[in-house]
């Protein structure tokens, strides 16, 4: 089974300042990893799919980057919109299932 | 717009059962993979079940498998998840979400629907 290590779990920046997660698979996986972003109450929204694309409406402060077993989300200016909880996602498969890291919490100053 | 829809959640007994739907519209739904991705109270997500465009193939979690059941109507735009056995630890928020086409990523989610499992 392959897992997902999100660190750090929590991270407290202000306004402007450049946010990097990290994702860490525990072996090898293909790039496909995915980024989402989930606020308060809210269903998560998709950020970065295929390691590095960013999805419909993202704005370009977002980038994704990474191979092999170590991937990257990066915030280059923080908002304050930007406070909520980021899950990195790895699709396996055989057999076929997705699977999430546990999730860094972003906590804006 | 995509929209995902889901309902069927709610209070039920350790043991008991609930068919949760999932209903689309929006997009070409017969073509997109599905799938069901849960949060309990205050965790993380999980990956729970996944369908094919013409639910030919489906998937499940360990934690789930043999207790839990996708299906898809495709004419009727909606994707299932009958789920049965009910443990305390099934608790949480039920969302559906879509595959985004040629990407492993999802890229449209429901709301969710809660399912509460208690005496």
């Amino acid at each position: 089974e392959i897992v997902l290590t999100q660190s750090p779990a929590t991270l407290s920046l202000s306004p402007g300042e450049r946010a990097t997660l990290s994702c860490r698979a525990s072996q090898s996986i293909s790039n496909f990893v995915a980024w989402y972003q989930q606020k308060p109450g809210q269903a998560p929204r998709l950020l970065i799919y295929d390691t590095s694309d960013r999805a419909t409406g993202i704005p370009a402060r977002f980038s994704g980057s990474g191979s092999g077993t170590d991937f990257t989300l990066t915030i280059s200016s923080l908002e304050p919109e930007d406070s909520a909880v980021y899950y990195c996602q790895q699709r396996i498969n055989r057999p076929l299932s997705i699977s999430f890291g546990q999730g860094t919490r972003l906590e804006i100053k | 717009e995509v929209q995902l829809l889901e309902s069927g959640g709610g209070l039920v007994q350790p043991g008991g059962s609930l068919r949760l739907s999932c209903a689309a519209s929006g997009f070409s739904f017969g073509s997109y993979f599905m799938f069901w991705v849960r949060q309990a109270p205050g965790k993380g997500l999980e990956y729970v079940s996944g369908i094919s465009s013409n639910g030919g193939t489906t998937y499940y979690a360990n934690s789930v498998k043999g207790r839990f059941a996708i299906s898809r109507d495709n004419s009727r735009n909606t994707v299932f998840l009958q789920v049965g056995s009910l443990r305390t630890d099934d608790m949480g928020v039920y969302y559906c979400a879509r595959q985004k086409a040629g990407s492993y990523s999802l890229d449209y989610w429901g709301h969710g629907t809660l399912v509460t499992v208690s005496s």
